[in-house]
């Protein structure tokens, strides 16, 4: 069974820098055959798509995100991360990490983490 | 980019009620869609894939169908464990393409 499990602050002061990491376990992310997504939904809204990553280091990345957003992955610790610079309080939101199978649904996700752009 | 609206934002229904929910692309997506049920303070769940697929272990009162622009999710028999919110989401088939939700509808017992 597939878990992951997103870590990393919980406050983030405005201007800096919002980092989290999500941890894979019950599969490997080199095996490749999925994109490891970063969602998050701000509070009473929707979802917005964040972008995704390959094994590889291929990556995708939300236009209206772009030029914040680095996601990362590391093979040898089965992690994949979101780097989100020079946050506003309208980055305040829950952070999911999940799976996508490429043409088929995102079948796993972590239970979120709600990250607080607040001085 | 693709934009995806959903309708309605919300409703209500009665228990046993047929429920439909419709999602439509600004282009034509093929069959290039998913869709999930997200409770509250609960990551979303995967019930449907490739506009009509039902992922395994989803009861078969739920269902999807379109193509092109126009999609349609459906509850045949509604359940009190059904209350959620309902997302439609779009992909782009080739390499490292782009993913966008709809606007999510919310459906609550009447």
């Amino acid at each position: 069974q597939v878990q992951l499990q997103e870590s990393g602050p919980g406050l983030v002061k405005p201007s800096q820098t919002l980092s989290l990491t999500c941890t894979v376990s019950g599969g490997s992310i080199s095996s490749g055959g999925y994109y490891w997504s970063w969602i998050r939904q701000h509070p009473g809204k929707g979802l917005e798509w964040i972008g995704y990553i390959y094994y590889s280091g291929s990556t995708y990345y939300n236009p209206s995100l772009k030029s914040r957003v680095t996601i990362s992955v590391d093979t040898s610790k089965n992690q994949f991360s979101l780097k989100l610079s020079s946050v506003t309080a309208a980055d305040t939101a829950v952070y999911y990490c999940a799976r996508d199978r490429y043409s088929y649904g995102v079948d796993y996700w972590g239970q979120g983490t709600l990250v607080t752009v607040s001085s | 980019d693709i934009q995806m609206t959903q309708s309605p934002s919300s409703l209500s229904a009665s228990v046993g009620d047929r429920v439909t929910i419709t999602c439509q692309a600004s282009q034509d997506i093929s069959n290039y869609l998913n869709w999930y049920q997200q409770k509250p303070g609960k990551a979303p769940k995967l019930l449907i894939y490739d506009a009509s697929n039902l992922e395994t272990g989803v009861p078969s009162r739920f269902s999807g169908s379109g193509s092109g622009t126009d999609f349609t999710f459906t509850i045949s028999s509604l359940q009190p464990e059904d209350i959620a919110t309902y997302y439609c989401q779009q992909y782009d088939n080739l390499p490292l393409g782009p993913r966008t939700f709809g606007g999510g509808t919310k459906v609550e017992i009447k």
